[in-house]
């Protein structure tokens, strides 16, 4: 049974750095084809993209945050991490981290943004 | 950035009644490998988002037969053939053709 749940801390003050790891159980992060990714929804708000990380190692990061995301993996410990720098009140909301990708049973690559487990999600507010 | 609409913003159903909404995306979302990238996915109250249908119309793993999913190019549709309590939520649909992938607002269907 594939899991992912997310850690971190819930409070960050503004301008500093907000760090959360996604500790992933019942599949390897370097099996599959798999997108390991990062998606934040504002409070009452919907949601948005923030970016994914490869099993090879390779990342893309949603243009309108580039400069302040970084996305990294931890093979050892089966995690992945996202690191969001320079944070203003308006990164104040629930960051979900998901799985996507992989291939079907016909060995069909399914999609990016096949989306297919999520974590529970971690509220981080940006606040002094 | 592809911009995806959904309309209704919210929906109240009647237990037992069909339910339908749309999106639409600002371009065409047909890749050249012939696959459409469009997805649904339902955030019940207090959950995480999860998968309900793939490339327009395939069905997710155990998700019920009363959700179809139709459409092409930029117009696309989620029915619900019977509408059930456990259907409450936020339906969102969402791009995967361009990066960034990227979300419609939301339709939030209440029970009437």
């Amino acid at each position: 049974q594939v899991q992912l749940q997310e850690s971190g801390p819930g409070l960050v003050k503004p301008l500093e750095t907000l760090s959360l790891t996604c500790t992933v159980s019942g599949v390897s992060l370097t099996s599959g084809g798999f997108y390991w990714t990062w998606i934040r929804q504002h409070p009452g708000s919907g949601l948005e993209y923030i970016g994914s990380i490869f099993d090879s190692g390779s990342t893309y990061y949603n243009p309108s945050l580039k400069s302040l995301v970084d996305i990294s993996l931890d093979t050892s410990r089966n995690q992945f991490s996202l690191r969001l720098t320079s944070v203003t009140a308006a990164d104040t909301a629930v960051y979900y981290c998901a799985r996507g990708g992989g291939y079907d049973s016909a060995n069909i690559f399914r999609g990016r943004f096949f989306l297919d487990y999520w974590g529970q999600g971690t509220l981080v507010t940006v606040s002094s | 950035d592809i911009v995806m609409t959904q309309t209704p913003l919210s929906l109240s159903v009647t237990p037992g009644q069909p339910a339908s909404m749309s999106c639409k995306s600002s371009q065409s979302l047909r890749h050249r490998d012939g696959k459409t990238y469009l997805y649904w996915y339902l955030q019940k109250p207090g959950q995480s988002p999860q998968l309900l249908v793939y490339e327009v119309s395939s069905r997710f793993s155990g998700v019920p037969d009363r959700f179809s999913g139709s459409g092409s190019g930029t117009d696309f549709t989620l029915k619900i053939s019977r509408v059930e309590a456990e259907d409450v939520g936020v339906y969102y649909c969402m791009q995967g053709l361009q990066l960034p992938g990227t979300f419609g607002q939301g339709t939030k269907l209440e029970m009437k």
